[in-house]
């Protein structure tokens, strides 16, 4: 079956520190890829995606992430944590065979201490 | 980016009552939303996939006839919760993606704020 893995479930920084959260997926097709992030009390905000083209995408924030496709990775990383990045962070891939649904990884939590 | 609003925002029902949920498109149409339900701390899992003017298509283990979908308009999705009981109790989400405004198919898919369901 697809599926969606991301490796760290809870993650804890000091600000300035360097993050990298990685994501693979399991599907031989193509796809399209995104991370979302999930604030306190919010909903749902697109951080980047990823469709075709360069495989290095940035996105809002400073967040950056890189698609290998040898790999079935789409890690996300930003070079220097702020306080307010702390959040939950959701990986996600369409599948672009079927219906257009996202498929979650169980995400991670990211506690920037400050 | 395109905005998707769900109402309401939070619900508290009795236990064997019903719960409608709305999910609409305030800036383009969506020919197809998505529902999913986030327990607390983990992940979201797609429900259903609801299709405009058609039967929702259901994910494996998912009642169908708990949880009623109906998608009338390309802004309007619906979900209701029939007969809820206590394990009902969950966080909803739909999105919705505009296919319309893309020639290629592939666009993002955007949420609403979600809907806090607590059955008593």
């Amino acid at each position: 079956a697809q599926s969606v893995s991301q490796h760290n479930h809870h993650v804890i920084l000091s600000e300035a520190a360097s993050l990298e959260l990685g994501c693979n997926y399991s599907y031989g097709g193509t796809v399209n890829l995104f991370w979302y992030v999930q604030y306190p009390g919010q909903h749902l905000q697109l951080l980047l995606k990823y469709f075709s083209g360069d495989p290095l995408v940035k996105g809002i924030k400073g967040f950056e992430a890189e698609f290998i496709k040898s790999k079935f990775s789409f890690n996300l990383r930003k070079p220097s944590v702020q306080w307010s990045d702390t959040a939950e962070y959701f990986c996600a891939v369409n599948v672009l065979s079927n219906t257009g649904k996202l498929i979650f990884g169980q995400g991670t939590t990211l506690q920037v201490k400050p | 980016g395109a905005v998707v609003s769900q109402h309401p925002s939070w619900v508290i029902c009795k236990s064997g009552t019903s719960v409608k949920i709305e999910c609409r498109s305030l800036d383009f149409q969506a020919t197809t939303m998505f529902w999913y339900r986030q327990f607390p701390k983990q992940s979201l899992m797609l429900m259903a996939t609801s299709n405009e003017g058609s039967k929702a298509t259901y994910e494996q283990g998912v009642e169908k006839d708990k949880f009623l979908i109906n998608h009338a308009s390309l802004t309007l999705s619906t979900l209701t919760v029939t007969s809820a009981h206590p394990e009902d109790s969950s966080f909803y989400i739909c999105s919705a993606r505009d296919y319309l405004g893309s020639s290629s198919g592939n666009t993002e898919a955007f949420f609403g704020q979600g809907t806090r369901l607590t059955v008593v």
